[in-house]
C-alpha cells in the first residue's frame, strides 16, 4: 500500500541555518510529490510539487526538494532560514485511487533566534 | 479575497448535537474536498466531490455528509457529533482530481465535541 513517512516529528534550527527535512514514500510507480506548510491558524499552502523531468524542484519562500527515486525520499531544504518559517510541514503523494493527496504526519519546524 | 473560505472557524459543542460547516470556493474549481486532521496533525481525506459525483472515504462514518447546492459550495454536515469527532475539518478545492491540479485549502474549522 501507498504511504507517506515524516520521521522528524519536530525540529528545531537557528535563524539563518540551513534546513532539511526528510520525506520517503512507498509507491509502486513514479508518484507525484508535494511539500505543504501550514503555519499556525492557517490552512495548508503549497510550497512546491514533483511530477517528472529535473529531479531538483524550486518553490516559493525560498525552499527546493530534491527526488531521489534510489531512496524513496523527497527531502525539503532551505539554505536559511528565517524566523517566519516556523510552521508545520506536510509532505504529501498524490493521487491513489480515489485520494487526491496522502499526507505525512508532518513535522514541525521551530526557529530560534 | 479568500480562494477557499470556511465557517465557522471555531465550533464548540456538545455531544449527540447535528451541526454543519460550511465551504465555499471562488476560483471555480470543478472538485471539492474534505479533510479532517486529527490531534496529531494527520491529515485524512474524508470525501472528494467532482460534478455531482460524490467519493466516500470508506472509513467515514455515515453520520458524515457533504451537500453541494452547487460546484462552488460543499457543506459537511455531522449528526450525533462523537467525541472522537473533534478535531480541525480543512476543505479544499481544485481544478480537476488530477495530481497536476493544485490543491487549495481554507483555514480549517477546529470542531470541539464537550
Amino acid at each position: 500500500a501507498q504511504s507517506v513517512t515524516q520521521p522528524d516529528i519536530h525540529i528545531t534550527v537557528s535563524e539563518g541555518a540551513s534546513l532539511e527535512l526528510r520525506c520517503n514514500y512507498s509507491y509502486g510507480a513514479t508518484p507525484y510529490l508535494f511539500w505543504y506548510v501550514q503555519s499556525p491558524g492557517q490552512g495548508l499552502q503549497l510550497l512546491l510539487k514533483y511530477f517528472s523531468g529535473d529531479t531538483l524542484v524550486q518553490g516559493i519562500k525560498g525552499f527546493e526538494a530534491e527526488f531521489k527515486r534510489s531512496q524513496s525520499s523527497f527531502n525539503l531544504r532551505k539554505p536559511s532560514v528565517h524566523w517566519s518559517d516556523a510552521a508545520e510541514y506536510f509532505c504529501a503523494v498524490g493521487p491513489f485511487g480515489n485520494e487526491k493527496l496522502t499526507f505525512g504526519t508532518g513535522t514541525r519546524l521551530t526557529i530560534i533566534p | 479575497d479568500t480562494a477557499v473560505s470556511q465557517t465557522p472557524k471555531y465550533l464548540v459543542t456538545q455531544m449527540g448535537n447535528d451541526k454543519s460547516i460550511k465551504c465555499e470556493q471562488n476560483l471555480g474549481h470543478d472538485t471539492m474536498y474534505w479533510y479532517k486532521q486529527d490531534s496529531k496533525k494527520f491529515l485524512k481525506i474524508m470525501f472528494s466531490y467532482n460534478n455531482k459525483e460524490l467519493i466516500i472515504n470508506e472509513t467515514v462514518p455515515n453520520r458524515f455528509s457533504p451537500k453541494s447546492p452547487d460546484k462552488a459550495h460543499l457543506n459537511l454536515h455531522i449528526n450525533s457529533l462523537e467525541l472522537g469527532d473533534s478535531a480541525v475539518y480543512f476543505c479544499a478545492s481544485s481544478q480537476k482530481m488530477t495530481a497536476e491540479a493544485e490543491a487549495f485549502f481554507g483555514q480549517g474549522t477546529r470542531l470541539t465535541v464537550v
